[in-house]
């Protein structure tokens, strides 16, 4: 069935800091790939997605590059700021292993970033 | 903008006891979600509905049923809570199925003692 890996939390980095999380995929045919972010006590917000292999999402100083000859879809930042505080969720969209449609999410990453 | 909201934010039930956790949108967005939320453990999803009079089952339905009578409203109802289902509830909703965003709900926190 589709699966989602991403690596473990907490990540801590100074303010300024170049992040990368990375998100490995398993999946049978070619889902679409999102980063989905959550803010405390909110819902999940799509920060970036892309549909097929190379396309790079970005948004707001993230990218991410959809790569399927290593199936990842590693997330990327120059320079973080305290407000990119966050839990973030790597992504799939294709049928679920029961058929059903819905986005298979990895176990997410809390970033922490310090003044 | 409401998007998709969702009621209550909390609750705290007995086991056995049953309820209904409220979800509507306002975005005439065919597709629908719940998804549960484990502490360590990403997002699973439980039902879902393609369309008004549709649904079907995610990865996780056990215990759990849905109707979508309307386009706007995807009421999750619980029958008899147990403690396994003690977890943070999200709805989602998206104009169409696999390749779009999904907007979600800021989510109900449910513990079953």
């Amino acid at each position: 069935g589709n699966s989602v890996t991403q690596m473990e939390g907490p990540v801590t980095l100074s303010e300024e800091a170049f992040l990368t999380i990375n998100c490995t995929y398993t999946a049978t045919g070619y889902p679409s790939l999102f980063w989905y972010v959550q803010y405390p006590g909110e819902g999940l917000q799509l920060l970036l997605k892309a549909t097929k292999a190379d396309d790079k999402g970005s948004n707001k100083g993230f990218e991410a590059t959809y790569r399927k000859e290593t199936t990842s879809f590693h997330l990327e930042k120059g320079s973080v700021q305290v407000s990119d505080s966050a839990v973030y969720f790597c992504a799939l969209s294709e049928k679920t292993g029961g058929g059903a449609d819905g986005l298979t999410f990895g176990k997410g990453t809390h970033l922490i970033i310090q003044p | 903008n409401a998007g998709v909201t969702q009621t209550p934010k909390f609750r705290i039930l007995k086991i056995g006891q049953s309820m209904t956790l409220q979800c509507t949108q306002d975005m005439n967005h065919n597709y629908m979600y719940w998804y549960r939320q484990d502490p360590g453990m990403g997002l699973k999803l439980i039902y879902y509905s393609v369309g008004a009079g549709i649904t079907d089952k995610g990865e996780v339905p056990n215990g759990y049923n849905v109707s979508r009578s309307t386009t706007e409203d995807f009421p999750l109802r619980l029958e008899l809570a147990a403690p396994s289902q003690t977890s943070v509830y999200f709805c989602a909703s998206s104009k169409t199925g696999l390749n779009t965003e999904a907007f979600f709900g800021q989510g109900t926190r449910l513990t079953v003692v």
